[in-house]
């Protein structure tokens, strides 16, 4: 099975910074990779598929990009509302795999 | 817009089993496969379970593989989960969720609210 790490685990900034996360698979997913961010007590929400196509609706500050068995989430300039925890997912073979989150707490 | 509503969750006896039903609308359900994913409490997002669009094929994650059965009743647009054989470990929120486009995705890009199951003597 395909596993994916992701770090930091949990990384503190301030509005206005750039936050990069990464996501590392264990093989070669291509370019099969989405992003998903979650706030406490809320659903999960798509951001990114196929490691860089951003999902309707996204705004623009967020960005994907990688392929093969590395990738990156990068938020340009972060935003008060996207304080929340980010999930990498392989899409690549079943079963499907998330990384262990990535919690962007405000420094 | 699409709606993905969860039922039948509750507590239950170790051992025991549960069954799940997800009601699905606002999109064409036969159209596309459905996923149940879970959250333990404070933890992060795990895989349970895949259907096609079609219901032909089936995929389970490790931890549940031989003990829950996922289907679909695309007369109904329903997906279920029947899950057997509970321990503590699987005590969680089960959400299902709709991937992103019509018969093979990549992702997942709507996801209901989630009903809780809690595996407890």
């Amino acid at each position: 099975d395909i596993q994916m790490t992701q770090s930091p685990s949990s990384v503190s900034a301030s509005v206005g910074d750039r936050v990069t996360i990464t996501c590392r698979a264990s093989q070669d997913i291509s370019r099969l990779l989405a992003w998903y961010q979650q706030k406490p007590g809320r659903t999960p929400n798509l951001l990114i598929h196929d490691s860089s196509i951003l999902h309707n609706g996204v705004p623009s500050r967020f960005s994907g990009s990688g392929s093969g068995t590395d990738f990156t989430l990068t938020i340009s300039s972060l935003q008060p509302e996207d304080f929340a925890t980010y999930y990498c997912q392989q899409a690549k073979s079943f079963p499907w795999a998330f990384g262990q989150g990535t919690k962007v707490e405000n420094k | 817009q699409v709606q993905l509503v969860e039922s039948g969750g509750g507590v239950v006896q170790p051992g025991g089993s549960l069954r799940l039903s997800c009601a699905a609308s606002g999109f064409v359900f036969s159209n596309f496969g459905m996923k149940w994913v879970r959250q333990a409490p404070g933890k992060g997002l795990e895989y349970v379970s895949v259907i096609s669009y079609d219901g032909a094929l089936k995929f389970y994650g490790n931890s549940v593989k031989g003990r829950f059965t996922i289907s679909r009743d695309n007369s109904q647009n329903k997906l279920y989960l029947q899950m057997s054989s509970l321990s503590t470990d699987d005590t969680a929120v089960y959400y299902c969720a709709k991937e992103s486009q019509a018969y093979s995705s990549s992702s997942l890009d709507s996801w209901g609210q989630g009903t809780l199951v809690t595996v407890s003597s």
